[in-house]
């Protein structure tokens, strides 16, 4: 069974500049999240999608990030325009709509200089 | 509110050392645990779960026992290799909202 597949793996830009995430889920995985990993930090969830639409961005800093999962399938994170403090790496994830296992791709790895 | 903590990195031990790396709930609910390994420049992968009291999750030699008496989940493995070098994260799944919520990690060398 494929993974969750995410690209490009790394990223180097500066800021101001815009950047895009892709990430396509496990197969039949109706929930797609989107994390961010900050260096020596736990993982933090920017925002989840149930099918297409939107369970929780609350945690999304909207002036500038945004996401959109227009079939419910794939998946595109983007940011505009990139700060320093968004050095990080950018995790996609998926699991079953009730499903109690959630499965990460291997990150988009992203450096603003 | 859900939040989790674990025990303060780094942690260096020798090959054939016993592990422990403790970890801490506190959630509304009856949460799943997990604990997840990212090995340097990679993701992260599930290691073992539990998803109810007193069950004890299990994967490539390490183990961890979901007490919801003292609200841990410790991760423990007899004799760690080399090859366990990573760090490794504690998490619990917030039923209904089906989202993890993370601790800090704890960062593990294994020297031969």
């Amino acid at each position: 069974e494929a993974g969750v597949a995410q690209s490009p793996r790394y990223k180097i830009i500066e800021k101001r500049q815009s950047v895009a995430f892709w990430c396509n889920p496990i197969s039949g995985h109706a929930t797609l999240y989107w994390y961010q990993q900050i260096l020596g930090q736990g993982p933090k969830l920017l925002i989840q999608f149930q099918n297409n639409g939107v369970v929780d961005d609350s945690q999304l800093p909207k002036d500038r990030f945004s996401a959109e999962r227009l079939k419910g399938v794939d998946s595109t994170l983007k940011i505009q325009p990139a700060k320093l403090e968004d050095s990080a790496v950018y995790l996609c994830a998926s699991s079953f709509e009730r499903g109690n296992t959630i499965y990460f791709g291997e990150g988009s790895w992203l450096t603003v200089v | 509110g859900n939040s989790v903590t674990q025990m303060e990195g780094p942690v260096t031990l020798s090959e054939e050392a016993f592990l422990t790396i403790n970890c801490t709930y506190t959630a509304t609910g009856y949460p799943s645990l997990f604990w997840y390994v990212q090995y340097p420049g990679e993701g992260l992968q599930l290691l073992l779960k539990a998803t109810k009291a007193d069950d004890k999750g299990s994967n490539k030699g390490f183990e961890a026992t979901y007490r919801k008496e003292t609200t841990s989940f410790h991760l423990e493995k007899g004799s760690v290799q080399v090859s366990d070098s990573a760090v490794y994260f504690c998490a619990l799944l917030i039923q209904g909202a089906q989202k993890l919520v993370f601790g800090q990690g704890t960062r593990l060398t294994i020297n031969p």
